[in-house]
């Protein structure tokens, strides 16, 4: 039973556009969320969090939406670069607690020159 | 060191046989954690270590794997008379503590094949 959901496993985008990226939840005690990039062969890196007290959060080109009521979050890349063509991993949790972020599948972006 | 190291990076190995693959977080980092990524899925948690102890085990998947920690640094993880459905990516993270409010620094995994 996935608790955090990435229903489209591949997106293409021109480069220059915005690339949105979409992710839901069915845990209502999550109340953290992060996002994580992903190159091959390497291992993820943190993108952006946020904490369900916001319904945005913004950091350069990259922002995160989330809209609890829906149990759904999404990051929004403006303007897309072909280097942004990574895997993003969409991830959650409860705040505060000792254990371990869950993760989505992932959505493999390709930014196309 | 400067970030998560893990090795091998890539591992062969024959059905049955066992392994153990290597974490070595970065320094001063308190909680470490084990996930896998197998084909076309995402991060399933594996286990995660405050210091030395491993409050949460629950995603092992058999009792053919186990984890220990030693000195509050390095991990190891081992999985026993493996099987080919074992084949995925290993990652090890580490956070400077437990809580997701402190980001996790990913190693690059360790590629296992069971043949």
């Amino acid at each position: 039973d996935q608790q955090v959901k990435q229903n489209s496993p591949s997106l293409s985008v021109q480069e220059g556009r915005i690339s949105i990226l979409n992710c839901d939840y069915t845990n209502s005690m999550f109340d953290y969320f992060l996002w994580y990039k992903k190159y091959p062969a390497e291992g993820p890196t943190f993108l952006i969090s946020i904490s369900s007290i916001k319904d945005k959060n913004e950091d350069g080109r990259f922002t995160v939406f989330l809209n609890k009521s829906a149990k759904h979050l999404s990051l929004h890349i403006v303007p897309s670069q072909p280097g942004d063509s990574a895997v993003y991993f969409c991830a959650a949790s409860k705040s505060g607690s000792q254990g371990n972020l869950i993760f989505g599948k992932g959505t493999k972006l390709s930014v196309k020159p | 060191g400067a970030g998560v190291s893990q090795s091998p990076s890539n591992k062969v190995t024959e059905k049955g046989k066992d392994v153990e693959l290597r974490c070595d977080p970065i320094s001063g980092h308190t909680a470490l954690y084990w996930y896998r990524q197998s084909l076309g899925q995402g991060l399933e948690f594996l286990i995660y270590f405050q210091g030395n102890s491993a409050p949460d085990k629950s995603g092992l998947p058999s009792d053919r794997f186990s984890a220990e920690r030693t000195g509050g640094s390095v991990s190891t993880l081992t999985i026993q008379r493996t099987q080919q459905e074992d084949s995925a990516v290993y990652l090890c993270a580490s956070s400077l503590r437990t809580g997701s409010n402190y980001g996790y620094t990913f190693g690059s995994g360790t590629r296992l094949t069971v043949v």
